[in-house]
């Protein structure tokens, strides 16, 4: 079965500084894979996606993340932290079933963005 | 256009207690997700529908709880005899398909459900 692992539940930054989520998935088939981004209080919004093609993934808001097959990862990162990141964020994973698109969510990492 | 939405947006209810929460998908999206986000166990799939076809309940903790979406568009989640450890907020989402990951699933902004 697919799973994720998020390292680090909480994660601080100062504002300008470079952000790092940190995303690996367990996967019997080629996965697909997604950022989310949860405000309080709020659905969740899909900062990006991995389904196939360029490993390198460019999102909303100036994140991106890259593919790594070798490694099984899906790092979430930005150059320069602004205090609107601070939020929730979640890595999930779809595709080991055809005829669906359920997600498989990691477990999240909270965003603190210090001024 | 309007995005998902979904009814009450929070729920306080007694244990043993049957709760219907409701989820409006966007206008023409025929796949419609139920998750589940507890501080317990995170996000969890709990059901998923595709227009005419049988949903894949494989997510549903237990026989208390189901879902049924009529017409093709408004979903109902039914959770009887509530436990205390249903307490969480429930999330739904839809999306123009399935294929592959590549239709974006839209979040709505949840229903808490509070069990005492």
């Amino acid at each position: 079965a697919q799973s994720v692992t998020q390292l680090g539940s909480h994660v601080s930054v100062s504002e300008g500084a470079l952000v790092l989520l940190r995303c690996n998935y367990s996967s019997s088939v080629p996965p697909y894979l997604f950022w989310y981004v949860q405000y309080p209080n709020q659905g969740l919004q899909l900062l990006l996606k991995y389904t196939t093609g360029a490993t390198l993934v460019k999102g909303i808001n100036g994140f991106e993340a890259e593919f790594k097959k070798s490694e099984t990862s899906f790092h979430l990162t930005k150059p320069s932290a602004h205090m609107s990141d601070a939020a929730e964020y979640f890595c999930a994973v779809s595709g080991e079933i055809s005829n669906t698109d359920k997600l498989i969510f990691g477990t999240g990492t909270r965003l603190q963005v210090f001024p | 256009g309007a995005g998902v939405s979904q009814s009450p947006s929070n729920k306080v209810t007694e244990k043993g207690k049957d709760v219907e929460l409701r989820c409006d998908p966007i206008s023409g999206h025929t796949a419609l997700y139920w998750y589940r986000q507890s501080l317990g166990q995170g996000l969890e799939f709990l059901i998923y529908f595709q227009g005419n076809s049988a949903p894949d309940k494989s997510g549903l903790p237990s026989d208390r709880f189901s879902a049924e979406r009529t017409g093709g568009s408004v979903s109902t989640l039914t959770i009887q005899r509530t436990q205390q450890e249903d307490s969480a907020v429930y999330l739904c989402a839809s999306s123009l398909g399935t294929s592959g990951g590549i239709f974006e699933q839209f979040f709505g902004p949840g229903t808490r459900l509070t069990v005492l």
